[in-house]
């Protein structure tokens, strides 16, 4: 089946610095959607990018799908505390059940 | 309408009981869908509802797990003879029937079989 690898696993940082995670896949997509799970909530949408090249940003976060349309990437500028979370990458597969990344953990020191 | 709603948040259930999960939509949300999600792992899909018809439905949804959604509106998720390995956040989600925007995920169920 599909899988979209996710990269780091997992970051630990200091508050301010920036951050930077992708994702990629052996297929190509036509949308790439990124989410933000907080410890025992459901995933929460940041971002949804639709075309190839696109360059997307909400507040601190900003990003991409790639030109070749079998990557994305999602920067956090200016890390807060509350920036702590899992961020998924995630795709449309099937009619419309999405596949989702394995995720990166996100620890931010105050 | 605050987003979506499941009940209950958290379950305990023995070996071989049956649970039933309830998740309410967005009101005016007609696609519903039902992912599980295990410890470490992003959620994986189950199966989906546009209005009250299921119309797809994964490899992952056994015999022993089944989902309606009578009137459209909410949706229920029953597994009959639970086995530990069952034990997962399960996690409703909604979305407009216009375009592939990104869904509305709940809070999820967490279940625990003991």
């Amino acid at each position: 089946g599909q899988q979209l690898n996710q990269s780091p696993q997992s970051m630990f940082i200091q508050e301010g610095e920036d951050v930077s995670m992708n994702c990629t896949s052996s297929s190509i997509f036509n949308t790439w959607l990124w989410y933000k799970q907080d410890p025992g909530e459901g995933p929460v949408l940041l971002i949804a990018l639709y075309k190839a090249g696109e360059l997307t940003s909400n507040g601190r976060l900003t990003a991409q799908f790639g030109i070749t349309r079998k990557d994305s990437f999602l920067n956090i500028s200016a890390s807060i505390p509350s920036d702590v979370g899992i961020y998924f990458c995630a795709e449309y597969t099937g009619r419309r059940a999405l596949t989702f990344g394995s995720g990166t953990r996100l620890q931010v020191q105050p | 309408d605050t987003g979506v709603s499941q009940n209950p948040r958290h379950k305990i259930t023995k070996r071989g009981q049956n649970v039933t999960f309830r998740c309410d939509p967005i009101s005016e949300h007609n696609r519903l869908y039902w992912y599980r999600q295990t410890l470490g792992q992003g959620p994986e899909f189950l199966t989906y509802f546009q209005n009250e018809a299921q119309l797809e439905k994964s490899r992952l949804l056994s015999d022993r797990f089944s989902a309606e959604r009578p009137k459209g509106s909410f949706s229920t998720l029953e597994i009959q003879r639970t086995e530990q390995g069952d034990s997962a956040m399960y996690l409703c989600a909604s979305s407009p029937g216009t375009e592939n925007y990104g869904y509305t995920f709940g809070s999820g169920t967490r279940l625990t079989v003991v």
